[in-house]
């Protein structure tokens, strides 16, 4: 079963320390998506990409965040300098056909959960 | 602001009966809505969905309907089970496009009880 790949599962690091996660799309999927889980905001969207270039991140902090798509199979999100309230689940998604629906779909991966002290 | 919306962050079934999670949102340019489930320690999977040229559509169990004069869908689970229980997001979009992108709600955390 192909599937989106994140790296680290689980990051716990200091207030102003850099934080990179990374992802690995579904081969042959062409837009990725960058969400960020929180119990007030549910799944946000904070960036896209398609074609590795970037679609929209107007819901990334600009000051501290990053999101690059350095090759077609590698998506990254940079945070620097990290702080508490950026503790939160972190998912890449990337879209493409579903064969079962016949459609295309977003599959998200299992998600990087980061806790900032 | 939030354009999607789900209202209710938990509920609570009894095994064998109806389960109902509703959903609301703003924007009249979504045309395309789908619910995603969610287990602990996993990304959310695709469940079901419905374009804005039906009103309802129906998978085994599930079934979404969708009011677009009230701006609301509702997902329903019959019979509901205990691998039910799981967050449900809402999510909406302004076409099936690939460009396009999915705005999800909060959630709700729905537990079925044996």
């Amino acid at each position: 079963d192909a599937r989106v790949t994140q790296t680290p599962r689980h990051k716990v690091t200091e207030m102003g320390q850099e934080v990179t996660m990374r992802c690995q799309p579904i081969l042959g999927h062409n837009t990725v998506f960058w969400y960020r889980q929180t119990m007030m905001q549910g799944l946000e969207l904070l960036a896209y990409f398609r074609n590795r270039a970037p679609l929209d991140d107007s819901g990334m902090p600009k000051d501290r965040f990053s999101a690059e798509m350095p090759d077609a199979t590698l998506a990254t999100l940079k945070i620097q300098p990290s702080e508490p309230r950026d503790s939160a689940v972190y998912f890449c998604a990337s879209r493409g056909w579903d064969a079962r629906t016949r459609d295309e779909k977003l599959f998200f991966g299992s998600g990087t959960q980061l806790s900032v002290l | 602001d939030q354009q999607v919306k789900q209202n209710s962050p938990s509920l609570s079934v009894q095994e064998g009966r109806i389960s109902i999670l509703n959903c609301d949102y703003t924007n009249s340019m979504f045309d395309y809505f789908l619910w995603y489930k969610k287990y602990p320690a996993e990304g959310p999977t695709f469940l079901i969905s419905i374009s804005s040229i039906k009103d309802k559509n129906e998978d085994g169990r599930f079934t979404v309907f969708l009011n677009k004069s009230a701006k609301h869908l509702s997902l329903h689970i019959v019979p509901s089970q205990p691998g039910d229980s799981a967050v449900y997001f809402c999510a909406a979009s302004g076409g099936r496009g690939a460009t396009n992108k999915l705005i999800f709600g909060t959630g709700t955390l729905l537990a079925v009880q044996p």
